[in-house]
């Protein structure tokens, strides 16, 4: 069974671009969170979608937005990139919403800002 | 707001030898995970523990959670230099949906 895939795995950008990120959850999981990892603030969570909808937000400005498409895939987008958006971005999918199950993380997309 | 705490936050050990994480935890949690990660990996989940007195143990690596007294244990065994990773707990405030809340990281390092 084919584990969360996250494209792309590395990214260069400059401030004030904004960036796309992509996962694919494992096959039929319908919940999808993402978290930013950075060396300063560790693990922080962003945002949890489940059935195209957002459940859950991280203490994040508006910059940082996603959403979920009907085949569960999901995207990040952040605007108006800052250095201090360079991070470590993953994505982790679980069978079921709410306080149950368990989450699967991808690989990663490391985010540079320049 | 749940808050979760490792300690300590750098472990070196020698090859052989015995040792536990600790992580402890603000308020309640429906359940407590730990995770592994390596240098520029993702992480890889090592248990997920969902009630008082759990244990669990996989090779060199016991986990166990009070959910009394908020704490929850990673054990290591005999540590061989493949353990040699970074270790986090994390815990999920009740009522939530995904949010996983993360404890700073334990980075251990095996020595020979």
């Amino acid at each position: 069974k084919a584990g969360v895939t996250q494209t792309p795995r590395y990214l260069i950008k400059t401030r004030g671009q904004q960036v796309t990120l992509s996962c694919s959850p494992i096959s039929g999981h319908r919940s999808v969170s993402w978290y930013q990892q950075t060396p300063g603030q560790g693990l922080q969570f962003l945002f949890e979608y489940f059935s195209e909808t957002q459940r859950n937000k991280g203490n994040f400005p508006g910059r940082f937005s996603g959403r979920q498409f009907s085949n569960s895939r999901s995207e990040m987008n952040v605007s108006t990139l800052e250095l201090g958006d360079s991070a470590l971005y993953l994505c982790a999918s679980s069978l079921f919403s709410g306080a149950q199950g368990e989450q699967f993380f991808g690989p990663g997309t490391r985010l540079t800002v320049l | 707001e749940l808050k979760v705490e490792q300690n300590p936050l750098f472990l070196s050990m020698q090859e052989g030898k015995n040792y536990t994480i600790y992580c402890n935890y603000s308020t309640t949690s429906d359940r407590l995970y730990w995770y592994r990660q390596d240098p520029g990996k993702s992480l890889e989940s090592l248990f997920v523990l969902l009630s008082n007195g759990a244990v669990k143990q996989e090779g060199r690596l016991m986990a166990s959670l009070d959910t009394k007294a908020r704490l929850s244990t990673l054990h290591i065994t005999a540590a061989v230099h493949d353990l040699s990773a970074t270790y986090f707990c994390a815990g999920v405030p009740s009522g939530s949906a995904r949010q996983l809340t993360f404890g700073s990281g334990t980075q251990l390092t095996v020595l020979p």
